[in-house]
């Protein structure tokens, strides 16, 4: 069974740090992995999706890493602002053999709060 | 505009009430998904669709029901036998085979939240 776990469960700093977000997952065999981005009471953002094949992934001041032998991936986030303060919640494609069909399971996320 | 829409935003149902939840999509996807997102948790898979007239269980389908007759669309029945069924519910979608390596990019409607008293 594939599980995902994100830490920290919260996480608040002061605007233009730099900072990670960690997740990781027990099943290495993924197809991809996606980071999502959550606002209160709103639906989900990809914000990065990451191909099995690959190791990182860059979009404007975020890059998502991944190493799937470790069962890891990080989201780097640079020169924080207040608007980056949301959920954000990482997945992985998975194939689950006992359904047979492919699955996104998520993780509980990283509910992250910039600071002025 | 393309996108994954869903409706109504909130909707408010007395116990033992079926309710219907909408999602449309105009990305010419075809694959859908429905998610039960509950608080502090991450999102738990209900039923899913590769492809129109033929749908699957996801992890948390009892009490639940689906359709798939249009491709751009995959409504979601709360049944009466849901004993918990106040959440927030999720619509997604995906290109599928089609999409080459964006096949399995999921894409998210905003959300529809349930309140059943």
């Amino acid at each position: 069974k594939q599980e995902v776990t994100q830490i920290p469960a919260a996480l608040s700093v002061p605007e233009g740090e730099n900072l990670v977000l960690n997740c990781s997952f027990t099943d290495s065999a993924i197809y991809n992995l996606q980071w999502f981005r959550q606002d209160p009471g709103k639906g989900l953002t990809s914000l990065l999706l990451i191909q099995s094949s690959q190791r990182e992934q860059t979009s404007g001041r975020l890059n998502a890493s991944l190493d799937k032998s470790s069962g890891r991936s990080t989201l780097y986030i640079a020169a924080s602002q207040p608007g980056d303060s949301a959920t954000y919640l990482c997945a992985v494609k998975w194939f689950e053999i006992i359904q047979g069909a492919q699955k996104l399971v998520f993780g509980q996320g990283t509910r992250l709060t910039i600071n002025p | 505009d393309g996108g994954i829409t869903q409706s109504p935003k909130y909707l408010f149902r007395k116990e033992g009430q079926n309710v219907t939840l909408s999602c449309e999509q105009n990305l010419n996807h075809d694959a859908m998904y429905w998610y039960r997102q509950d608080p502090g948790q991450g999102l738990r898979l209900i039923y899913y669709s590769q492809i129109v007239n033929d749908f699957q269980k996801g992890d948390i389908a009892e009490g639940y029901s689906v359709s798939r007759e249009k491709k751009e669309s995959f409504p979601l029945t709360v049944t009466s036998a849901q004993k918990n069924p106040t959440a927030f519910y999720l619509c997604a979608s995906s290109p599928g085979l089609a999409g080459g390596l964006t096949a399995y990019e999921q894409y998210f409607g905003p959300g529809t939240r349930l309140t059943v008293t």
